[in-house]
């Protein structure tokens, strides 16, 4: 049962537009939802993180949006820039208990 | 410089054969995890630990064992059950941030079976 799914597997985007990463989730229990970055051969970096009891945190150019009532949440970059080119993951946790990942999905930045 | 370090960062392994990744932190977490990214799949968690001498399977533990001796490291045990062992392996140890259950990751390991 995947319990945070997202739905797009990639993503282009020209330079200095705006990315809109998409990601939903069908546990209403979740607590955090948090996205990370990877780049090829590396391990994943944390990005930003939203409380389920918000609806926006917003870091630089990295905006995160929740959509309870939707179970949807976003992640907005802008501008979007080369070095942003990566997979990004969303990933949900209620509690003590682990993070469940979604599949990633992969951004490419286009000068 | 406090991080995870993950040990070797390619690995083969020919079909049979146990191999033993290594995961080494020195950010004082309590909790260390054992994720594997395959293509289309994301990360799926393999094993974790909350504390020393105490472990739980994550969601697809079969084919694999770990130990947790010390705080600051976690191996995994990839062993000859393992049906498709080819994969890229992510050790991940975590503090809590704001609430959130922030994961910090090594490097990664990829191992390959020949």
């Amino acid at each position: 049962d995947q319990q945070v799914k997202q739905n797009s597997p990639s993503l282009s985007v020209q330079e200095g537009r705006i990315s809109i990463l998409n990601c939903d989730y069908t546990n209403s229990m979740f607590d955090y939802f948090l996205w990370y970055k990877k780049y090829p051969a590396e391990g994943p970096t944390f990005l930003i993180s939203i409380s389920s009891i918000k609806d926006k945190n917003e870091d630089g150019r990295f905006t995160v949006f929740l959509n309870k009532s939707a179970k949807h949440l976003s992640l907005h970059i802008v501008p979007s820039q080369p070095g942003d080119s990566a997979v990004y993951f969303c990933a949900a946790i209620r509690g003590a208990q682990k993070l469940v990942f979604g599949q990633g999905t992969r951004l490419t930045i286009n000068p | 410089d406090g991080g995870i370090t993950q040990s070797p960062k390619y690995l083969f392994r020919k079909e049979g054969q146990n191999v033993t990744l290594s995961c080494e932190q020195n950010l004082n977490h309590d909790a260390m995890y054992w994720y594997r990214q395959d293509p289309g799949q994301g990360l799926r968690l393999i094993y974790y630990s909350q504390i020393v001498n105490d472990f739980q399977k994550g969601d697809i533990a079969e084919g694999y064992s770990v130990s947790r001796e010390k705080k600051e490291s976690f191996p995994l045990t990839v062993t000859s059950a393992q049906k498709n062992p080819t994969a890229f392996y992510l050790c991940a140890s975590s503090t809590a941030v704001s609430g959130a259950n922030v994961l910090t990751f090594g490097a990664g390991s990829r191992l390959t079976v020949l």
